[in-house]
């Protein structure tokens, strides 16, 4: 069956630093998702990325989805405190349901 | 509030016993998902139904069954309840296959003592 894999696991960081996530798929995609979990609180849809090579910017956030429609990276660019949570990738392959990756937490230190 | 409504929040129940929990869309979305979020783990799929069939089967236990009613709220039922199914269970909505983002309900905790 189809896998998704994200790493790091959980990253720590000072505020102000930058942070990234990677994902990768076993399969090639239709599209990749990525969400964001609050500690307590349900999977927040962020961004969907369908083309290959797709770059799209959410203020301090960079989604990238890679030309073989494989992987795709979150880039947050100078950490603030409320960008605590987890990041999950979804992978969607167009013919079931979302497959997610594992997630990385994020912790940012004042 | 998203707009996906989940019922209870909460529930404590014993080993062996079962219990439903509930799931109403998103107003419009055709789509609903079910989800289950072990402790500090990924989001595991269990199963999906779209305008009241069931369009596909993930990790789903054979102990588990749901379904999607006419007026499209969803009901996930579990039985012979077994510590190890303690989980966060999500249901998600969407207005179809494919569609551009889940919006996800806020989940029950179901804690099997």
């Amino acid at each position: 069956g189809q896998q998704v894999m994200q790493i790091p696991q959980y990253q720590h960081v000072q505020e102000g630093e930058d942070f990234t996530t990677y994902c990768n798929s076993s399969t090639t995609l239709s599209n990749i998702q990525w969400y964001k979990q609050r500690p307590g609180g349900h999977p927040v849809f962020l961004i969907q990325l369908v083309k290959s090579g797709e770059v799209k910017k959410q203020k301090r956030l960079t989604f990238q989805f890679g030309e073989a429609k494989k992987n795709s990276s979150l880039h947050i660019t100078a950490t603030q405190t409320t960008d605590v949570g987890t990041y999950f990738c979804a992978a969607d392959t167009g013919r079931r349901a979302l497959t997610f990756g594992s997630g990385t937490r994020l912790q940012v230190q004042p | 509030d998203s707009g996906v409504t989940q019922t209870p929040k909460h529930l404590i129940t014993a080993t062996g016993q079962r219990v439903t929990l509930r799931c109403s869309p998103r107003s419009g979305d055709l789509s609903v998902y079910w989800y289950q979020q072990s402790l500090d783990q990924g989001l595991q799929f269990l199963i999906q139904y779209y305008n009241g069939e069931e369009r596909a089967k993930g990790n789903i236990l054979e102990r588990f069954s749901a379904q999607q009613f006419p007026d499209l709220h969803s009901e996930l039922n579990l039985s012979s309840l077994e510590l190890g199914d303690s989980a966060l269970y999500f249901c998600a909505s969407s207005v179809g296959q494919g569609a551009k983002g889940y919006t996800f309900g806020s989940g029950t905790r179901l804690t099997v003592v």
